[in-house]
């Protein structure tokens, strides 16, 4: 079956470092979508990617950064520069630019130790 | 900027009971799309309904529907005969008109089944 593969699930953040959400999808989807979500609040849009090598910045983009060497690969990078890191990242695609989030990945958690 | 705004952070409904799902926004674009996401404990994002603006007819999904009042600024969801599975976080959605890819969402609603 199609989809999107988010790994981790679960992830650990050592002050000052830099680490990597994976973000993949069999589902031949042009566009691809990095979310966070806070308690108790919706999501937020992180970065987008409509097409290979380019992406836009969401609302949230600062501390964090994207690449999309692949179509079917769109990994999230959480720098050291994201003072409050720790929430729920969602990935998400869609069939066409411009269009909004069809399918979702199964979310992973950061946390900081 | 846009705004969307859920003012029910948790609602309860009986099994097979009607509950209604309040979703308020702002914009000043005349174009532009609406949406009702669930999220099940899974928390795995499940589109349930989209509106385009310039329809004036409501959408519909077998039980779900919504009530789209443009002038008001409205976008309300309807669950009809509502089963456990039903049972999830949902989260109303605005989509700019264009090739922007951007949705905008509001806070949530927990929404709990009663058996």
């Amino acid at each position: 079956d199609g989809g999107i593969t988010q790994s981790p699930k679960y992830l650990f953040r050592k002050e000052g470092q830099n680490v990597t959400l994976s973000c993949e999808q069999n589902l031949n989807h042009d566009a691809m979508y990095w979310y966070r979500q806070d308690p108790g609040q919706g999501l937020r849009l992180i970065y987008y990617s409509q097409i290979v090598n380019d992406f836009q910045k969401g609302d949230i983009a600062e501390g964090y950064s994207v690449s999309r060497e692949k179509k079917e690969s769109f990994p999230l990078t959480v720098t050291s520069a994201q003072k409050n890191p720790t929430a729920f990242y969602l990935c998400a695609s869609s069939s066409r630019q411009g269009g909004q989030p069809q399918h979702f990945g199964d979310g992973t958690r950061l946390s900081i130790l | 900027a846009q705004t969307v705004t859920q003012s029910q952070p948790e609602m309860s409904v009986q099994e097979a009971e009607t509950v209604t799902l309040s979703c308020t926004y702002d914009t000043s674009e005349s174009d532009y799309y609406l949406f009702w996401y669930k999220q099940p404990p899974s928390r795995q994002m499940i589109l349930v309904i989209r509106q385009e603006a310039y329809k004036q007819q409501n959408a519909t999904e077998n039980r779900f529907s919504v009530n789209f009042q443009k002038a008001a600024k409205s976008f309300s969801l309807k669950i009809s005969d509502s089963q456990l599975g039903d049972a999830a976080m949902y989260f109303c959605a605005y989509r700019p008109h264009g090739n922007t890819g951007k949705l905008i969402f509001g806070q949530g609603t927990t929404l709990q089944v009663k058996p």
